[in-house]
Parts: C-alpha cells; structure tokens; sequence
C-alpha cells in the first residue's frame, strides 16, 4: 500500500511568491490534514478535511493561505504571497476517519523563503 | 504554560542503554495519549497509544501514563543506532475524528554504537 505521497519535498522561493504544496493520501482516507512544522517544534495542524469538506480551519491564516480538496482525494495547500515566517515543513497526513483513526504522515515538504 | 511540555533534549546514550522519555500536561480532560517517532526528513509515525492511566508495552517500548501526576512516559529498552530519532508525544480529549491532537515539542534522541 503506498503512503502519503507529497510533492514538492523542497521548495525555494523569495518572499511575495506564490507557492503550493500538493498531498495524495493513502487510498480510502477520507480524513486530511495539513499541519506545518517549525524546527524543534511538534506539528501544528492548519486545515482538516472530511471528504470535501473542510471541516476544522480555524487555525489557517486565510488572509494569505488557501487550500482545496475539490473531489476529497488529493489537496493542495497554497500560500500566496509568502513572506520569511512561512519557512518551514508542510506535512500532509490521512486517516480512515473510523476507530483508533491513527494519522499516516507524507514526508513533508521543506518551504525555504528567502 | 504550554498545555503539554517536553524536555527537547538532545539526548545521547549507548547502545543497549534504556532510554526513558518523559512529558507532562495541564489539561485533566487529555484521556488519549501517543508517541510518535520522526527520523529526519520524514513525516511522524505512530509507535504507541494508551487509553487512559496504566501500561503498554509493544516489543522494546513501554509507554506509561499516570493521570494522577499528568505525567507520561516512554521506555525504550535496549536501544539501537536504529532508534535515534526524535520522539514526540501527543495527546487528545476524545478519540475520533474531531479530536485535536496536542503536541509537545519532540526529544531528540541518539543511540550511538
């Protein structure tokens, strides 16, 4: 069964760019995370999905992100403009949304803004 | 004060040592506790859950929780090179899919043979 699969795994940008991070979970997932992840720090979660819905997004800074899962499968994570703060790791995560409901983490996408 | 503290080391030990990792919380409604293990450039995977107060051990690992002292911990026996990684606790109110994971900082851990 493959995993979480996250595309790009690094990203190099100067500030005022747009950038976006793209997330397919692992087949049958209905449940997606977006968390990001500061060096030394634990993973903050963003945005979380049910099917197509986003149904926990108080902790996204909308003025400045965006993210989408048009037909609740893959997802895409947009920042637009990005500004030096947003340097970190963007972690995408699924769950069946059923029981123990244990997140499977991608291996991240690493944002350097210069 | 942050609702889950973690000590965010580094920790270093030979191979072989046992190796205890420790959290606290604030929050007496935290009945869902994890550990999960992040090697670097990769995304956490989940290595322990415990329900409530008491013990589970899976191999190598035990992970106790006293709910008395809001206090969990992981015990790692025998480590390995294999096991240096950083670990982070995690914990919830409600399992499910609208619990909210609280997670502490990570403890880099290095086994070195």
């Amino acid at each position: 069964e493959a995993g979480v699969v996250q595309s790009p795994r690094y990203k190099i940008i100067e500030k005022k760019q747009p950038v976006a991070f793209w997330c397919n979970p692992i087949s049958g997932h209905n449940t997606l995370y977006w968390y990001l992840q500061n060096l030394g720090q634990g993973p903050e979660l963003l945005i979380r999905y049910e099917n197509e819905e986003a149904v926990d997004d108080s902790q996204l800074p909308k003025d400045r992100f965006s993210a989408e899962r048009l037909k609740g499968v893959d997802s895409t994570l947009k920042i637009q403009p990005a500004e030096l703060g947003d340097s970190a790791v963007y972690l995408c995560a699924s769950s069946k949304g059923q029981g123990l409901n244990e997140q499977f983490f991608g291996p991240g996408t690493r944002l350097t803004v210069l | 004060q942050k609702e889950v503290e973690q000590d965010p080391g580094p920790l270093s030990v030979p191979e072989g040592a046992i190796v205890s990792l420790n959290c606290t919380y604030s929050n007496s409604a935290f009945q869902y506790f994890m550990w999960y293990r992040q090697y670097s450039r990769k995304g956490p995977e989940l290595l322990m859950y415990t329900y409530s107060s008491g013990n589970k051990e899976d191999g190598r690992f035990t992970a106790q929780v006293d709910k008395s002292s809001k206090y969990i911990s992981l015990f790692i026996r025998d480590s390995q090179p294999s096991d240096s990684a950083t670990y982070l606790c995690a914990m919830s109110e409600r399992a499910g899919n609208n619990r909210k994971l609280i997670w502490g900082l990570g403890t880099s851990l290095a086994v070195n043979p």
